[in-house]
């Protein structure tokens, strides 16, 4: 099962940020959480990860809260083609030193002209 | 994505025949996943590699099997398909990361589609 918690659905205003949230209340001391997006039929697509400080790419950044409890995924400036559904994942178990990240529902994101 | 491709794109088979999968990525990864996606169900993984001939089952593992004997190249079989098979079923390579046991990122392929009739 999914370790994470995450709204279904959300809308966003392009040009605006959109800010995407994830619980992950059991979350253990060495467990990573990583966002991926899918759009609509294509593989998902690696986006972020982080261990408990704040990171930033070029794609987004990740805040991480202090008790490494919850996340927010940040868009800071939406583009139509941000339309996707966005997983958030804690890493699971490592066996013989491949990792399995399970994905949950995910939250669909859209992005309003 | 580059350095990994799905073959075929879309398949339409009859329940109780072989199918199998083809995975086959130019990257020189280890890690290798196949991940089914269905409607309310999010991607599961079904079996994964982390080196020639060798393998290991994921959450919804009955009713496939794969193998692995190059590393470029990672096949998932069904050996009789069910219409419970019908799916869309994605590869997956895992790039290593830079220190510790740090995941740098899957990259997926662009999946193929499954419909057994």
């Amino acid at each position: 099962d999914a370790k994470t918690t995450q709204p279904p659905s959300m809308d966003c205003a392009e040009g605006r940020a959109a800010n995407l949230p994830c619980n992950h209340s059991t979350i253990s001391g060495n467990e990573y959480v990583y966002w991926y997006r899918q759009i609509h039929s294509q593989g998902p697509q690696y986006i972020i990860h982080g261990l408990k400080n704040n990171e930033t790419n070029e794609m987004a950044s990740l805040i991480i809260t202090e008790d490494r409890k919850s996340s927010t995924l940040i868009l800071p400036h939406a583009t139509l083609r941000d339309t996707a559904v966005y997983y958030c994942i804690v890493s699971s178990e490592w066996i013989q030193g491949a990792q399995k990240l399970v994905f949950g529902q995910g939250t669909r994101l859209t992005i309003n002209p | 994505d580059a350095g990994i491709t799905q073959s075929p794109r879309h398949k339409v088979t009859e329940t109780g025949t072989p199918v199998t999968l083809r995975c086959h990525q130019t990257e020189n990864h280890r890690y290798m996943y196949w991940y089914r996606q269905d409607p309310g169900h999010g991607l599961r993984l079904i079996h994964y590699s982390y080196g020639v001939k060798d393998t290991d089952k994921g959450e919804v593992s009955d009713g496939y099997s794969v193998s692995r004997s190059k590393t470029e190249d990672f096949l998932l079989t069904l050996e009789s398909a069910t219409s419970s098979q019908t799916s869309v079923y994605f590869c997956a390579i895992r790039s290593p990361g830079q220190g510790g046991m740090a995941n740098y990122g899957y990259t997926f392929g662009s999946g193929t589609r499954l419909t057994v009739v």
